[in-house]
């Protein structure tokens, strides 16, 4: 059974960095793309990045670039996302997903609140 | 960047009417475009990939077509599970962008 868990979320203040992992099971991780999309309060879903299979390639929606990191860690099935220079728009809830045909698994998701 | 147009943004529907979702891109995006079904507290459900092709899982009701750049997805007998706000996305070129949503709500 395929499974992604996220975790690192919480409380942050704005300008400060956190870091989200990804822990991933059921599946050969190093055989998918992977992604991590948001949603804010009352928002819609929104793509944030994507890393390639073997992590060479990256892609990240404008509001991100220049603060937000995406890589993983193949030998431990696990994706992150490091968020730097955080700011209040950033506040959302962020999805692990793996990245086939759009998503087709995704996590529970978890909770990033930027405020001082 | 790829713009995808969903109406209506909200609908209510009786039990067992045929309602079709459509979302329509401001650009060509082939095939590649997916529906999730998002339920509060819960993360969002692949309805249907690559347009027309059903997800794992997902009821037999739920289709998907297209027609041009119009793409839709139709449930041919409404049930009340399938009350949520339904999602397109297209992933044929980043930034990968969705929709704004349709809210499905049960008459």
């Amino acid at each position: 059974e395929v499974q992604l868990v996220e975790s690192g979320g919480g409380l942050v203040q704005p300008g400060r960095s956190m870091k989200l992992s990804c822990a991933a099971s059921g599946f050969t991780f190093n055989n998918y793309d992977m992604a991590w999309v948001c949603q804010a309060p009352k928002k819609g879903l929104e793509w944030v990045a994507t890393i390639s299979y073997d992590g060479s390639s990256t892609y990240y929606r404008d509001s991100v670039k220049g603060r937000f990191t995406i890589s993983r860690d193949n030998a431990k099935s696990t994706l992150y996302l490091q968020m730097d220079s955080l700011r209040s728009e950033d506040t959302a809830t962020y999805y692990c997903a793996r990245a086939w045909e759009g998503f087709d698994y995704w996590g529970q998701g978890v909770m990033v609140t930027v405020s001082s | 960047d790829i713009q995808l147009t969903q109406s209506p943004s909200s609908m209510s529907a009786s039990l067992g009417d045929r309602v079709s979702l459509t979302c329509q891109s401001s650009q060509g995006i082939g095939n590649y475009l997916s529906w999730y079904q998002h339920k509060p507290g819960k993360p969002p459900k692949p309805m249907i990939y690559y347009a027309t092709n059903l997800a794992d899982g997902v009821p037999s009701r739920f289709s998907g077509s297209r027609s041009g750049s119009d793409y839709s997805l139709t449930i041919s007998s409404l049930e009340s599970e399938d009350t949520a706000i339904y999602y397109c996305l297209q992933y044929d070129e980043y930034p990968l962008t969705f929709g704004s949503g349709t809210k499905l709500e049960i008459k």
